[in-house]
């Protein structure tokens, strides 16, 4: 079935540093792709997305481009802030799931000043 | 717009207990749906609705009922808690525009 890996965390960095958070996923057909930030005591927000092969997803710095030749989806932002703390989901929306979200297990990034 | 609201935000009960998550919208999505976050595995769907009076499940769906009587509410029901079942339930929602899902700020649920 449909699956998402993300890399494993925590990750921590120092601002200012730059951040890539892997993610690889298994679908049949073209799946839609996310990227869901969760920050401590909050809900799910989106982050950005991508809904078809070379699209690029980006927002508040970050970016993803949709690879379909290597089933990635890796997030990236060139300078990351302590405000980015955060756990990030990697998810995908299968090819007519009109309704599902399969997410990988979330890697938390700690930024220290 | 409140977007997705969810009540309780935490609540403990004992095993054998019943109880009702609730979950609203005010954006007149069609698609909503219940997922638990339990930590190392991400979110896992347990119910969905595709619109009013339509409901079918995900990929957890033991020991959880759903209904969707209005396009606003879903609620969640656990007819006999169980400490498998200690988790944080997120609701989401979904419109006809677009692929993305807006969440709820969760409910946090104790089974002692």
């Amino acid at each position: 079935g449909d699956s998402v890996t993300q890399m494993e965390g925590p990750v921590t960095l120092s601002e200012e540093a730059f951040l890539t958070i892997n993610c690889t996923y298994t679908a049949t057909g073209y799946p839609s792709l996310f990227w869901y930030v969760q920050y401590p005591g909050e809900g799910l927000q989106l982050l950005l997305k991508a809904t078809k092969a070379d699209d690029k997803g980006s927002n508040k710095g970050f970016e993803a481009t949709y690879r379909k030749e290597t089933t990635s989806f890796h997030l990236e932002k060139g300078s990351v802030q302590v405000s980015d703390s955060a756990v990030y989901f990697c998810a995908l929306r299968p090819s007519g799931g009109y309704n599902k979200l399969i997410f990988g297990a979330g890697t938390r990034l700690a930024v220290h000043p | 717009n409140a977007g997705v609201t969810q009540t309780p935000k935490f609540q403990v009960l004992k095993t054998g207990q019943s109880m009702t998550l609730q979950c609203a919208q005010d954006m007149n999505h069609e698609y909503m749906s219940w997922y638990r976050q339990d930590p190392g595995m991400g979110l896992r769907l347990i119910h969905y609705s595709v619109g009013a009076g339509i409901t079918d499940q995900g990929e957890v769906p033991n020991g959880y009922n759903v209904s969707r009587s209005t396009t606003e509410d879903f609620p969640l029901r656990l007819l006999s808690a169980a400490p498998s079942q200690t988790s944080v339930y997120f609701c989401a929602s979904r419109g006809l525009a677009g692929p993305e899902q807006f969440f709820g700020p969760g409910t946090r649920l104790t089974v002692l």
